[in-house]
């Protein structure tokens, strides 16, 4: 059983670029949650996607969009890119209607040069 | 006030030792609550979830006090291959979930 898959692993981008990251969730997992993981610090909440729909978002500018797939994939996009996007960008799958236990991808590691 | 404050450390304890972790969060309203396992640059691992009367998972011990709302992570007979940051979470109402920005844990022979 896959788990939680992301793509790229790692990633270099000019400031002002555009990146999609990809992810491909569990097997029988519907919801996809982004995180941004600066180095040292906790992830921090981005979004949450269910039915194809962002479910909630944290304090991110506008500049940070996704989407869900049919299939229960989901990209997340940013746009404009800063040099303080540099992170590690984790992805974390969850079954609906129980418990948020999440399981998380490998993660792709930007950085913003 | 963070949403979720954790002591970062580090931690340095020998093989054997006993060491625990409290972690304060600010939304009383706040229903689950996970300790997370991450190895250097790898991805957090579910540890464990922690319930309100306390539960136990071999070394490791977790507790939650709504009252004064923190949660605890006890570690015992540590192991060198306890060495890691143990991340706090919380989920509030919702669907968005806050992690503690971590403790380390070094764990020596």
């Amino acid at each position: 059983d896959a788990g939680v898959t992301q793509s790229p692993t790692h990633l270099i981008k000019t400031r002002g670029q555009q990146v999609t990251l990809r992810c491909s969730p569990k097997s029988g997992h519907d919801t996809v949650s982004w995180y941004q993981q600066a180095l040292g610090q906790g992830p921090q909440f981005i979004f949450q996607y269910y039915e194809e729909e962002e479910r909630q978002r944290g304090n991110f500018p506008d500049r940070f969009s996704g989407h869900q797939f049919p299939n229960y994939s989901s990209e997340l996009n940013v746009n404009a890119l800063l040099l303080g996007d540099s992170a590690l960008y984790l992805c974390a799958s969850s079954p609906s209607g129980s418990s948020p236990e999440a399981f998380f991808g490998q993660g792709t590691r930007l950085t913003v040069v | 006030r963070k949403e979720v404050e954790q002591d970062p450390g580090p931690f340095n304890v020998p093989e054997g030792a006993t060491v625990a972790f409290n972690c304060t969060y600010s939304n009383s309203a706040s229903q689950s609550f996970f300790w997370y396992r991450q190895d250097c640059r790898k991805e957090p691992k579910l540890l464990m979830s922690v319930y309100s009367s306390g539960n136990e998972d071999g070394r490791f011990t977790a507790q939650l006090n709504r009252a004064s709302q923190y949660i605890s992570l006890l570690i015992r007979d540590s192991k060198l291959s306890d060495s890691a940051t143990y991340l706090c979470v919380v989920n509030p109402r919702g669907f968005k979930t806050i992690f503690g920005a971590g403790t380390r844990l070094f764990v020596k022979a």
